[in-house]
């Protein structure tokens, strides 16, 4: 079975300053790979995915993440942080169960923002 | 596009009581949907996948009967939480594929959820 790792819970980056958070999975085949912004109390929204190809993936809002087979890992950067990226982040991975694509999501990683 | 909605976003009830919670692809038909659930300061977790015209999967440690999944249409599944408990109290959110999509890979599209409180 898959399984997601974030190990930071908690983050904090002063406004401007470039963001790293981290996300390690574990999975036999070649992953799916999601990153997923959640806002209080509201839903998942999308901000990049991997399937395959090019290994540096663009996402939405100046995202951006690496997939690296042999770290295991994916993870998401942004070279300046903006106030307005405060929330909760999270990693995860898709694999084929039973003809359905099952997401395993990681623990996240919540994201403070000073000034 | 791919937009998918949930009502109500909030609900608050009394201890045995019912709750239905709808999920709806708003442009575009889903054929596969999908359940999860939300604890505080948590990750989401699957409880179950649901499939337009046929009985839904559920994951291992989900009780089928409390949970009642229904995908009667391509655009609109429910949840309905039975005989409810304080602790099934959580956030629930709906994900649906769409329509023709490889449901092993393609995409799920999230709704923003619906915070179900149980007093």
């Amino acid at each position: 079975a898959q399984s997601v790792t974030q190990p930071d819970i908690h983050i904090t980056v002063s406004e401007g300053a470039s963001l790293e958070l981290r996300c390690n999975y574990s999975y036999g085949a070649t992953p799916y790979l999601f990153w997923y912004v959640q806002s209080p109390g509201q839903g998942l929204q999308l901000l990049l995915k991997y399937f395959s190809g090019d290994t540096l993936v663009q996402g939405i809002k100046g995202f951006e993440a690496e997939f690296k087979r042999s770290q295991s890992s994916f993870n998401l950067r942004k070279p300046s942080v903006h106030w307005s990226d405060a929330a909760e982040y999270f990693c995860a991975v898709g694999a084929n169960s039973g003809g359905y694509q099952k997401v395993t999501f990681g623990t996240g990683t919540k994201l403070q923002v000073i000034p | 596009g791919a937009v998918v909605s949930q009502h109500p976003s909030r609900v608050i009830c009394k201890s045995g009581t019912s709750v239905k919670i709808e999920c709806r692809s708003l442009d575009f038909q889903a054929t596969t949907m999908f359940w999860y659930r939300q604890f505080p300061k948590q990750s989401l977790m699957l409880m179950a996948t649901s499939n337009e015209g046929s009985k839904a999967t559920y994951e291992q440690g989900v009780e089928k009967d409390k949970f009642l999944i229904n995908h009667a249409s391509l655009t609109l599944s429910t949840l309905t939480v039975t005989s409810a408990h304080p602790e099934d109290s959580s956030f629930y959110i709906c994900s649906a594929n769409l329509q023709g999509a490889l449901v092993t890979t393609d995409t799920q599209y999230f709704g923003p959820g619906t915070r179900l409180t149980v007093l």
